[in-house]
C-alpha cells in the first residue's frame, strides 16, 4: 500500500495564481483532511472530509477549497495565491474512532511569491 | 474548539540524558495523541491515551494521561540521536484534530 500520496512536492507560485494540491489514499479511510505548518505554530487544519461528498472547514479555510468527489481522493484549491499561504502542506487520512490515528502524506512545501 | 500548550518549545539533551514534554489543557480531553516529526518530514503517530491516569511505554518512551485528563506528558529514557524530531500532542476527533506547538528536541554527542 502507498498509504497517503501528495503531489507535488515542492511548488512556487506568483501572487495571484492558482493551483490543486492533490490527495489521494489507499487505504478506503472515511475521514480526510489538510494540515498548514508554519514555524512556531504547529499544525493548523484547513478543511475536512467526513466522507464523500461531505466536506467542512476547519481553523483556517479562507482562500482554499475543497471537494470530496471519492473516497481516495481529496484535493485542495488555492484559489488566488497570497503570500501569507506560503507554508508546508499535509495531506492526512485515517479510519476514525475509535482509534484517532492519523496517516500524513510526505507534505507540499509551497512558496508564494 | 479545544486548545492545548505544549512546553518546552525547545530542548537540546545530551545523548543519555532524560527529555520530557508536556501537554495542557484548560478544559477536560476527550483524548491524546502523541506524533513525531523528524526534520523534513512528517508527522508520524506515536501513541492514543483514552483514560484518566492512563500510562504507556513504547520502549524507552513513557506516556502519561493526567488524572483529570487535562494534562498529558512524553517522557523518553536515555535519549538517543535517533530521537532528534519535533514531538506534537493533539487532541479531538478523526476529522477535527488540534495540535500543540511542539517541541524540539535537540539531541548531541
Amino acid at each position: 500500500n502507498a498509504g497517503v500520496t501528495q503531489t507535488p512536492k515542492f511548488q512556487v507560485l506568483k501572487t495571484g495564481q492558482s493551483m490543486t494540491l492533490q490527495c489521494a489514499q489507499d487505504m478506503n479511510h472515511e475521514y480526510m483532511s489538510w494540515y498548514r505548518q508554519d514555524p512556531g505554530m504547529g499544525l493548523r487544519l484547513i478543511h475536512y472530509s467526513v466522507g464523500a461528498g461531505i466536506t467542512d472547514q476547519g481553523e483556517v479555510p479562507n482562500g482554499y477549497n475543497v471537494s470530496r468527489s471519492t473516497t481516495e481522493d481529496f484535493p485542495l484549491r488555492l484559489l488566488s495565491a497570497a503570500p501569507s499561504q506560503t507554508s508546508v502542506y499535509f495531506c492526512a487520512s485515517t479510519p476514525g474512532a475509535p482509534n484517532e490515528k492519523l496517516f500524513f502524506g510526505s507534505g507540499t512545501q509551497l512558496s508564494v511569491l | 474548539g479545544q486548545q492545548v500548550m505544549q512546553i518546552p518549545q525547545y530542548q537540546h539533551v545530551q545523548e543519555g540524558e532524560d527529555f520530557t514534554t508536556y501537554c495542557n489543557s484548560s478544559t477536560t480531553l476527550s483524548n491524546i495523541q502523541w506524533y513525531k516529526q523528524r526534520p523534513g518530514g512528517h508527522p508520524v503517530f506515536l501513541i492514543q491515551l483514552v483514560k484518566s491516569g492512563e500510562v504507556k511505554k513504547q520502549k524507552r518512551l513513557t506516556f502519561q494521561f493526567g488524572e483529570a485528563k487535562k494534562n498529558s506528558s512524553l517522557h523518553i529514557t536515555a535519549t538517543q540521536t535517533t530521537d532528534v524530531g519535533t514531538y506534537f500532542c493533539s487532541t479531538g476527533t478523526a476529522s477535527k484534530l488540534t495540535f500543540g506547538t511542539g517541541t524540539r528536541l535537540q539531541v548531541t554527542l
